[in-house]
């Protein structure tokens, strides 16, 4: 069974760090395409960015509102993909979820919420 | 990027009652490999969303059988044969062909 755990988030002033992890147990994890989506009461569900398989080389794409703001990362050998956010705004006050796709099926995991304020 | 337009904002129906939602692409969604990859997602307050249908109209396990996908191209609809009270909440389309973008959500409600 595919599971995802997801860690790191809390409150954070706006210009400040954050960094998110999230965990992949019941899959070879270099196998598979990974996104991180973020909800909020405003805009819905939001596409943040990918991480592909190592089919693709690892290559790494971002949603226009947060390029060059946050950086994706996995380390195969712990199973594990990373989102370090960086100059954060209010605006990316969200739930953060990392989804992990096999054959055209996303698998989500339980959210991790991030908050911006002063 | 490929834009995805979901139609109603909103919906009230009466339970045991169809409900059906539309969804359109602003380019085809058929991908180099000759999958379409659409699926549709259920979202209640505190839970992360739930996949229903994945690429155009398979169900995934434990999905009822009154949820139905079909479309082709850029057109896609969800329906929902008999609503029942488990039902309400927020629905989203996504494509997942180039990168992946979601639908603006229907919110259904009971009458």
């Amino acid at each position: 069974e595919v599971q995802l755990v997801g860690s790191g988030g809390g409150w954070v002033q706006p210009g400040g760090s954050l960094r998110l992890s999230c965990g992949a147990s019941g899959v070879t994890f270099s196998d598979h395409d990974m996104d991180w989506v973020r909800q909020t009461p405003g805009k819905g569900l939001e596409w943040v960015g990918r991480s592909r398989n190592d089919v693709h080389s690892h290559s790494i794409e971002y949603g226009a509102s947060v390029k060059g703001r946050f950086s994706i990362s996995r380390d195969n050998s712990r199973n594990s993909l990373s989102l370090q956010m960086y100059s954060l705004k209010t605006e990316d006050t969200a739930i953060y979820y990392c989804l992990l796709w096999i054959a055209g099926v996303a698998y989500w995991g339980q959210g991790t919420q991030v908050t911006v304020s002063s | 990027e490929i834009v995805m337009t979901q139609t109603p904002l909103s919906s009230v129906v009466t339970l045991g009652q169809m409900a059906s939602i539309s969804c359109r692409s602003s380019q085809s969604l058929v991908g180099g490999d000759g999958h379409t990859y659409l699926s549709w997602l259920h979202l209640r307050p505190g839970q992360p969303p739930r996949v229903l249908i994945y690429k155009v109209s398979n169900r995934l396990s434990g999905v009822p059988d009154r949820f139905s996908g079909s479309g082709a191209g850029t057109d896609f609809t969800l329906t929902i044969s008999r609503v029942e009270a488990e039902d309400v909440g927020v629905y989203y389309c996504v494509q997942a062909t180039q990168s992946l973008s979601f639908g603006g959500g229907t919110q259904v409600e009971i009458k």
